[in-house]
């Protein structure tokens, strides 16, 4: 099972709004509303931040939200702060042997 | 709450064995797979394998196959990552990770670190 594809890297300035897109296939991100995305500094476990495409955990920011079409989800971050700054990862359902596919991680830099 | 523990930070030598832990509370433990992550040094998350304490159904990742092995201790909701002999190339982060369904919980992570 390959990889989910990100950007390597994006960066925006406070107050910017910035989009990270995850693109997989019709086996997974595309046939499965499962798509999860994770904030991590290194060093520390990754921060649930989306689950389910759009839905938020309690206690993230509605500054953050997810969207899917075809085989391709995205999250947005909106009004970006200085502590967004980190690598993101997507993670769908997969039907392979872990059940799970991540991306390959996308560093974002505020400027 | 769903919390996952794993054990502390690892130094070794190559050629070493470790099995490094995570235990599990606050659901119920036989009835969710769980798994490990590794992060290698700058590089990206990858699933290394996972495991149903039900019924011990096992299954990894075709670049870990044969390079660890899982297991659980359902009478003490513990899951283990194991190395017969280590390597340099094993130096890395490791992730527990509970698949609750929609929502996956994380263990705190263990770094090994592997001298040659």
């Amino acid at each position: 099972q390959s990889a989910l594809t990100q950007p390597a890297s994006v960066s925006g300035s406070p107050g910017q709004s910035i989009t990270i897109s995850c693109t997989g296939t019709s086996s997974d991100v595309g046939s499965y509303n499962l798509v999860s995305w994770y904030q991590h500094h290194p060093g520390k476990a990754p921060k649930l931040m989306i689950y389910e495409v759009t839905k938020r955990p309690s206690g993230v920011s509605n500054r953050f939200s997810g969207s899917k079409s075809g085989n391709t989800a995205s999250l947005t971050i909106s009004g970006l702060q200085a502590e967004d700054e980190a690598d993101y990862y997507c993670c769908s359902y997969a039907p392979n042997s872990t059940f799970r596919v991540f991306g390959g991680g996308t560093k974002l830099t505020v400027l | 709450e769903v919390q996952l523990v794993q054990s502390g930070a690892e130094v070794k030598k190559a050629g070493e064995s470790l099995k490094i832990s995570c235990k599990g509370s606050g659901y119920s433990f036989a009835s969710y797979w769980i798994g490990w992550v590794r992060q290698m040094p700058g590089k990206g998350l990858e699933w290394m394998g996972i495991f149903f304490p039900a019924d011990s159904d096992t299954r990894y990742s075709p670049s870990f196959q044969g390079q660890v092995t899982i297991s659980v201790d359902k009478s003490n909701s513990t899951a283990y990552l194991q190395w017969s002999s280590l390597q340099a190339s094993d130096t890395a982060m490791y992730y527990c990770v509970c698949l609750g369904g929609t929502i996956d919980y994380w263990g705190q992570g263990t770094l090994v670190t592997v001298s040659s």
